[in-house]
């Protein structure tokens, strides 16, 4: 399967502190992408990231891709109380998005 | 511009009954896919709509299917439901590559009792 795997299922964290959650996947790939999931409500894009793109950018997100080991991680540098989200990865090929079964983020007060 | 609407937002069915979800993507936008969510299984991808035609579709049984109107608005249809189809459905739109950013509507949550 494609499926990409998050690592770790669960992080608890205090606000202010560095959060890093891990992506991997199986086959090769078009591009990566992440998603944040409130409560049970839709998923939010937050960012992609191609194939021959090693790092990228956006806010105090940033995304790095290892293609030769297929994996890639998160990080969200001074974490909010607004953070507290599941966070997914999402993977390209076979002309579909397969996700992950996330990261479950928990910002402490 | 507005962004993905889907209707109804709650819904409850009974067992061998059908239900037809809605999904109106953001103007302009003419993929549309339907995703699966449970506790269990995860995000599970149902099918891909492009111009009114079925690009891919995930592994489901042919209980679920879909379609999408010459506006790019997408029904999806669930017959013969079954206690294991209790799930939130989301429904998500993107510009035309399948593979791009996707902008998800905020879900239907159906209970199958």
């Amino acid at each position: 399967s494609q499926q990409g795997e998050e690592d770790p299922q669960a992080l608890s964290i205090q606000e202010g502190e560095n959060a890093t959650m891990n992506c991997s996947y199986k086959t090769s790939i078009n591009n990566l992408q992440w998603y944040r999931q409130n409560s049970g409500r839709g998923l939010v894009h937050l960012i992609l990231i191609r194939s021959n793109e090693r790092e990228k950018h956006s806010g105090r997100l940033r995304v790095t891709l290892d293609t030769s080991k297929k994996s890639s991680s998160l990080l969200i540098t001074a974490s909010r109380a607004a953070d507290t989200a599941s966070y997914f990865c999402a993977t390209s090929g076979a002309q579909k998005l397969v996700f992950g079964q996330g990261t479950r983020l928990t910002i402490n007060p | 511009k507005a962004g993905v609407t889907q209707t109804p937002r709650y819904l409850i069915k009974t067992r061998g009954q059908q239900v037809t979800l809605s999904c109106s993507p953001i103007s302009g936008h003419r993929s549309v896919s339907w995703y699966q969510q449970t506790p269990g299984q995860g995000l599970q991808f149902l099918f891909e709509y492009f111009s009114e035609t079925q690009r891919n579709k995930g592994n489901f049984p042919g209980r679920f299917s879909g379609r999408q109107f010459s506006n790019s608005r997408s029904e999806m249809n669930v017959s013969t439901l079954e206690l294991g189809d209790s799930a939130l459905y989301l429904c998500a739109s993107s510009l035309a590559v399948w593979d791009g950013e996707q902008y998800f509507g905020p879900g239907t949550r159906l209970t199958v009792t």
